[in-house]
């Protein structure tokens, strides 16, 4: 099974801040890799896909990048409503898993 | 509108059985791969299972031999039989179609496009 491994676990930041969360793969997953938003009570929403493709919907302010085992996900300038937990995981292996999460609040 | 509704969740006691059902609109089932992902409170996200649309099933070490997944397509519903539940097993249930491509091997690889709003399955004495 590959492990994702996030940090950081907290991000304390402010409206308008930049964001920069990482997520580790325990071995290569080439491209193979999404990133999730979930805030309390609702179900996660796709944001990232194939490591840089924004989802349908998802605002230019999100961007992922990376490759391998390696990827980050950057929010430009946080809105109000992008204090949420944010998952990653890897789609480059027969069993698909998560990262543990990093959670995004306000400063 | 593509959009998926769980449902079927509740309060079982250990060793008993829950069927889940989702419910899809805007798209059809029977030709999708579809996944289930499950969330125990106050946890992160767990795959669970996915069929492909070929109807080949997988499924995670924690519920294989216990859980089984299929699809209705006169009803355009994806299902979750679950049976000798466990109170590990306690979580919100989501359904999500899975979007991806065939990888070097047999497999797909998919990421999650649309998921439900998630049932609420509770396994306890």
């Amino acid at each position: 099974e590959i492990v994702l491994t996030q940090s950081p676990g907290t991000l304390s930041l402010s409206p308008g801040n930049r964001a920069t969360l990482s997520c580790r793969a325990s071995q290569s997953v080439g491209r193979y890799f999404a990133w999730y938003q979930q805030k309390p009570g609702q179900a996660p929403r796709l944001l990232i896909y194939g490591a840089s493709s924004r989802a349908t919907g998802i605002p230019d302010r999100f961007s992922g990048s990376g490759s391998g085992t390696d990827f980050t996900l950057t929010i430009s300038r946080l809105e109000p409503e992008d204090f949420a937990v944010y998952y990653c995981q890897q789609y480059g292996s027969a069993a698909t898993t998560f990262g543990p999460g990093t959670k995004v609040d306000i400063k | 509108e593509v959009q998926l509704v769980e449902s079927g969740g509740g309060l079982i006691q250990p060793g008993g059985s829950l069927r889940l059902s989702c419910a899809a609109s805007g798209f059809t089932v029977s030709s999708s791969y579809m996944s289930w992902v499950r969330q125990a409170p106050g946890k992160g996200l767990e795959w669970v299972s996915v069929i492909y649309s070929g109807n080949s099933t997988y499924y995670a070490d924690s519920v294989k031999g216990r859980f089984t997944i299929s699809r209705d397509s006169s009803k355009n519903t994806l299902f979750l039989q679950m049976n000798s539940l466990r109170a590990e097993d306690t979580a919100v249930y989501y359904c999500a179609r899975a979007r991806g491509s065939y990888g070097p091997s047999y497999y797909y690889y998919y990421y999650l496009d649309v998921w439900g709003r998630g049932t609420t399955v509770t396994v306890s004495s």
